[in-house]
Formats: structure tokens, sequence, C-alpha cells
């Protein structure tokens, strides 16, 4: 089955760490883009990072310097480092994938929760 | 990071049709990046259901369509049904971000 299955999200203090990991089956990450996408509580979409077939990385301005996007190719799995967690960083968070030289997200995985709080 | 804009709500009666705006900017919808939509059912994820400006993936219904123009695009619902009540969100890339950008979202009430 073609699926993305989120993990590692749970409840962390205000500048804490956590790692997040998105497992691919049924394809090949390397042949895919893969996006980070959170939602906080009764909001919107947004866009936190993507990486490239050949491994280039970009990041949402919200997240530059405190989120690293990386890609185990022998595990099929995309992961997203995250470091001094701010209480607005508190969403779901979605993988998602984007057929290469395309600009859609057509698969997503069905998240995993982050929560930031004292 | 920039996002487009979409009217917070619509609504309409089964079987009438419902369009959703999405404005953006010349470094976006306007440098003729495309346009996606996904739609989001209560405590799910998202789900595309237009991309490429005006293309359905299969397993969609024809009563959803795109449009683009210019800076903006519209989502259009035409037959609507109860089970087409869920938000829905634009998406495009944003060239000089050098990023993806989604829309603020649109509730769609069916009647």
């Amino acid at each position: 089955e073609v699926q993305l299955v989120e993990s590692g999200g749970g409840l962390i203090q205000p500048g804490g760490s956590l790692k997040l990991s998105c497992a691919a089956s049924g394809f090949s990450v390397t042949d895919f883009y893969t996006s980070w996408v959170r939602q906080a509580p009764e909001k919107g979409l947004e866009w936190v990072s993507v990486i490239y077939v050949g491994g280039t990385t970009y990041y949402a301005d919200s997240v530059k310097g405190r989120f690293t996007i990386s890609r185990d190719n022998s595990k099929n799995t995309v992961y997203l480092q995250m470091s001094n967690l701010r209480v607005d960083d508190t969403a779901v968070y979605y993988c998602a994938r984007v057929p290469r030289s395309h600009w859609h997200h057509d698969l997503w995985g069905r998240g995993t929760l982050v929560s930031v709080s004292s | 990071q920039s996002v487009l804009t979409q009217p917070p709500s619509v609504s309409g009666a089964p079987g009438q049709r419902v369009t959703i705006s999405c404005t953006g900017s010349n470094s976006d919808i306007g440098a003729g990046l495309d346009v996606n939509w996904y739609q989001q059912l209560p405590g799910t994820a998202p789900k595309l259901v237009i991309y490429g400006n005006n293309k359905r993936p299969s397993g969609v219904p024809d009563r959803f369509s795109g449009s683009r123009s210019g800076t903006s695009a519209s989502l259009a619902i035409t037959g609507l049904q109860a089970e087409d009540e869920a938000d829905y969100y634009c998406q495009s890339y944003d060239s000089i971000l050098i990023g993806y950008v989604f829309g603020t979202g649109t509730k769609v009430t069916v009647l």
C-alpha cells in the first residue's frame, strides 16, 4: 500500500527538542520531494520544510535555524529535527509527497501531534 | 511567509454551485505557478482535489473544477452534496520566498 506514516510527536517543554519521522511505503522517497506541513489547533495549514530529490532543503522563515529536515534512503524515511521549540510550534505535523517537477502534494500522512507547553 | 487569501466561509443548498476564491501575488499565482486545492474533512488529513490549476486526481468527482487568472484562482463545486462539507485550502509556490504557500482556508457549509 502506498502511504506515509508519521511518528515521534508528543508533549515537550518550551526550549526542548523533538525528532519526527515520516516512513514511506509503496514507493521510494528518493523519487519524490517530501514536505512537512503543520496545522495549529483550529488554524489553517502552514508549510514548514521540504527536501528535494537531490537533497536540497528549504524552510519557512518561522522555523529557519531551529528545524532540520533530512532523509535516510535506506530506511525510506524522512525526518524533521525540531529544536528550541516554542509554544506556537504546537500543531499536528503532516508529511506529504510532491511529485518531481510539480507543485502539488498528492499523498499525505495522518499526522502526529506536537504539544509545546510548560 | 506569504499566505494566499480565501473567504472564511461559503455556503449553499444541496445541488447548488459554490465558488471559493484564492488571491495571491505576483510572486506566486501571478508568476504563473500552479494552484492546487485540498479538501480537509474534520479530524482528517488534507486530500488533493485539484492540481495544476484545473486537473482532477483519479477518483475526484467532476463536480470539482478549478481555474486561474492573473493573481487569483478559484475552486467551483457544482451539484453541492452533504459530503462536500469541509474546509478547503488553495496552495501555490512562492518564487521569491522559495517555499510553498497555503491559503487561509474556507469552510464550506451545506445548508
